[in-house]
């Protein structure tokens, strides 16, 4: 079954405003990552987590293996924020296998 | 920064025809992945790989085969294509050490079966 629960499926954000992106897991998974698939299609990496917290500009991402979770945040959203981010998050194997969400489409409005 | 590349990035294909898909990696990972997108559904892993001359069955393997001939080489083959397989297909590659196995994908080929 579905091992990774993300939400919302869509979010509408003003520019200059904020919100969070979240992904729950049924299983614990040992690391995360967030990615943002742009409007050429590409999926960019933001962020891999084993533990913790990380920043980088307007973007932050939580990891809790123990609460199952993961979040996104966004702050003072622009225009080229838009597209859809996914959640992915895997057991710590040396494969590396992803569990990916449905991922969240992004739209940020002038 | 990693470089995963894969070609074509756009086909269309007859039911029952053959299609490849190919993947080229140059960041000498070992591991190797093929995804699938659809609306609703994130990305699903069909196939991967731990190296060259390995292939391993993912979560929705059925109608698609994988041959890794080299280290920086992963396809992704349709034998017989049908409609359902009309998708976004993510080529990925990682190296898989420890807890810092992070993902680099390519562009996505966007394949439409008719």
């Amino acid at each position: 079954g579905d091992q990774v629960e993300q939400s919302p499926s869509a979010l509408s954000l003003h520019e200059g405003t904020g919100s969070a992106l979240r992904c729950n897991f049924t299983t614990t998974m040992r690391a995360v990552q967030w990615f943002r698939k742009n409007s050429r299609g590409s999926l960019i990496n933001l962020f891999y987590l084993a533990s913790g917290t990380k920043e980088n500009g307007r973007l932050k991402s939580a990891f809790d293996s123990k609460e199952r979770y993961s979040t996104l945040h966004i702050r003072d959203a622009q225009l080229e924020d838009s597209g859809t981010y996914f959640c992915a998050a895997g057991r710590g194997s040396a494969l590396g296998r992803l569990h990916f969400g449905a991922g969240t489409q992004l739209i940020v409005i002038p | 920064e990693a470089a995963v590349t894969q070609s074509p990035r756009n086909k269309v294909a007859v039911t029952g025809g053959k299609v490849t898909l190919s993947c080229n990696q140059t960041n000498n990972h070992n591991n190797m992945y093929w995804y699938r997108q659809d609306t609703g559904h994130g990305l699903r892993l069909i196939h991967y790989s731990y190296g060259a001359g390995s292939t391993e069955k993912g979560d929705i393997p059925d109608g698609y085969k994988a041959s890794r001939p080299s280290q920086e080489n992963f396809s992704l083959i349709l034998e017989l294509a049908t409609p359902s397989q009309t998708s976004v297909y993510f080529c990925a590659s990682g190296d898989g050490t420890g807890s810092g196995n992070t993902l680099y994908f390519g562009e996505g080929s966007r394949l439409i079966v008719v």
